[in-house]
């Protein structure tokens, strides 16, 4: 069945550590967005890749990396974890970053910093 | 600066009709989404406007205003399966969604 998938499904890390969340699609779809999901807050857009090969900041950036080597493929390091990155992070994709496009997520990584 | 304004909670009867607002300010327009979340699920699509008017789609329907900025989604025949969260997001001039914190609606039999 196509769609997203991500690993892992939950993390518990100690701060300092460095961290690598797995993002894969196999729609074809150009666009692909990382988002973290806060209690009481909307999601909010990390970094966001219109195309492989090139890469966009977000509102809330700093702290983590993303590359896009390939379409299928979008990983988001945290360099160097610390705790106000505990929250659950949403990959999400669409055809193409454009208007009137769906966004369709993944089913989410919860990422505890101790 | 950009906004969307959605109430908190609401609370609604089986089999009855409820609607769910959603004012916004954003730095232009591209269309408003609306998603669905369960708890500690992810969002899902339901809909998208992006011309004034309303577009029905079975028992959800929504509403745009591009000149109010304001949108709603109206839930019909409400089923316990529809308690969840339900997400409003106009897209900006970047084509980027900007996201409300979303409503929970609540379902009582």
């Amino acid at each position: 069945i196509a769609g997203i998938t991500q690993a892992p499904t939950s993390q518990i890390l100690a701060a300092g550590r460095r961290m690598t969340l797995r993002c894969t699609q196999d729609m074809r779809h150009n666009a692909m967005y990382w988002y973290r999901q806060d209690l009481g807050l909307g999601l909010r857009l990390i970094h966001y890749s219109n195309t492989a090969g090139t890469t966009g900041k977000g509102e809330v950036p700093d702290g983590y990396s993303v590359s896009r080597a390939n379409t299928d493929d979008f990983p988001l390091t945290l360099a160097s974890a610390v705790p106000s990155q505990t929250s659950v992070y949403f990959c999400a994709s669409s055809f193409t970053g454009e208007a009137g496009q769906p966004q369709h997520f993944g089913d989410g990584t919860r990422l505890s910093i101790l | 600066g950009q906004n969307i304004d959605q109430p908190t909670e609401m609370t609604a009867t089986e089999g009855a009709i409820v609607q769910i607002n959603c004012t916004y300010q954003t730095s232009g327009f591209n269309g408003l989404f609306w998603y669905q979340q369960h708890a500690g699920e992810a969002p899902t699509f339901l809909s998208y406007n992006v011309l004034d008017g309303l577009e029905e789609k079975g028992r959800f329907s929504s509403f745009l205003s591009r000149s109010k900025g304001y949108s709603y989604l109206l839930l019909k025949e409400l089923q316990m399966k529809d308690s969840a969260s339900y997400l409003c997001a106009p897209m900006d001039s970047n084509y980027q969604l900007i996201w409300g914190a979303g409503t929970k609606l609540i379902i009582k039999p």
